[in-house]
């Protein structure tokens, strides 16, 4: 069974630090993808990142980047030069091959501090 | 430019009550899908379609169902309204399967009394 785990309920930063944010899972796939996506107050979920588990290289984007360790199965995302937008919530999700589903962790809540 | 659209924003509905969230794209979209967000808890998959006059179920099927008829429209119904099916709903569109970028709609907050 596939899971996700986010071990940080809640994340501080203060405006243009770096901070990074945890997940790990679990799949018996080979091939399968990584995402992160940020829920704002807004509440729309919002694509941060995206990583395929066959690349080698660490996605990035702007000044979000990933840490993707596979053999730890852990997909941890840096961002850099922390901005009050930033601030929301943090999805940790996983699609493997063997099922056509995203699997949500439970999420991280980031606070930027001016 | 409207992306995925759905409607009611928020509803408040009596135990046993039925109705339909409603959900549209105008991105051409073959890939449709209804999650569910729960205190606590990530998005769960309610139901998919993979295209016009295809359904299946996700992880979390029981009291909803749906119907694709048209590539714009992935309507989502609760038949007889419960408690535990308080929540805020989500449909998502893509151009692919759920390994490509899902793009949400601004989501429905259901409260069942």
């Amino acid at each position: 069974a596939q899971t996700v785990t986010q071990s940080q309920p809640e994340m501080s930063v203060q405006e243009a630090e770096t901070v990074t944010l945890s997940c790990t899972y679990d799949t018996s796939e080979s091939d399968y993808y990584l995402f992160w996506y940020k829920q704002p107050p807004s509440r729309q979920m919002i694509l941060v990142i995206r990583q395929e588990a066959y690349k080698q290289q660490n996605a990035t984007e702007n000044r979000f980047s990933v840490n993707f360790q596979k053999a730890a199965k852990s997909f941890s995302l840096k961002i850099s030069d922390s901005q009050l937008g930033d601030a929301a919530m943090y999805f940790c999700a996983l699609h493997d091959a063997g099922a056509n589903n995203l699997f949500f962790g439970t999420g991280t809540r980031l606070t930027v501090i001016p | 430019n409207a992306g995925v659209t759905q409607t009611p924003k928020f509803q408040v509905l009596k135990t046993g009550q039925s109705m339909t969230l409603q959900c549209a794209q105008d991105m051409n979209h073959e890939y449709m899908s209804w999650y569910r967000q729960d205190p606590g808890m990530g998005l769960r998959l309610i139901h998919y379609s993979v295209g016009a006059g295809i359904t299946d179920q996700g992880e979390v099927p029981n009291g909803y169902n749906v119907s694709r008829s048209t590539t714009e429209d992935f309507p989502l119904r609760l038949l007889s309204a419960a408690p535990s099916q308080t929540s805020v709903y989500f449909c998502a569109s893509s151009w692919g399967p759920s390994n490509q970028p899902q793009h949400f709609g601004d989501g429905t907050r259901l409260s069942i009394l």
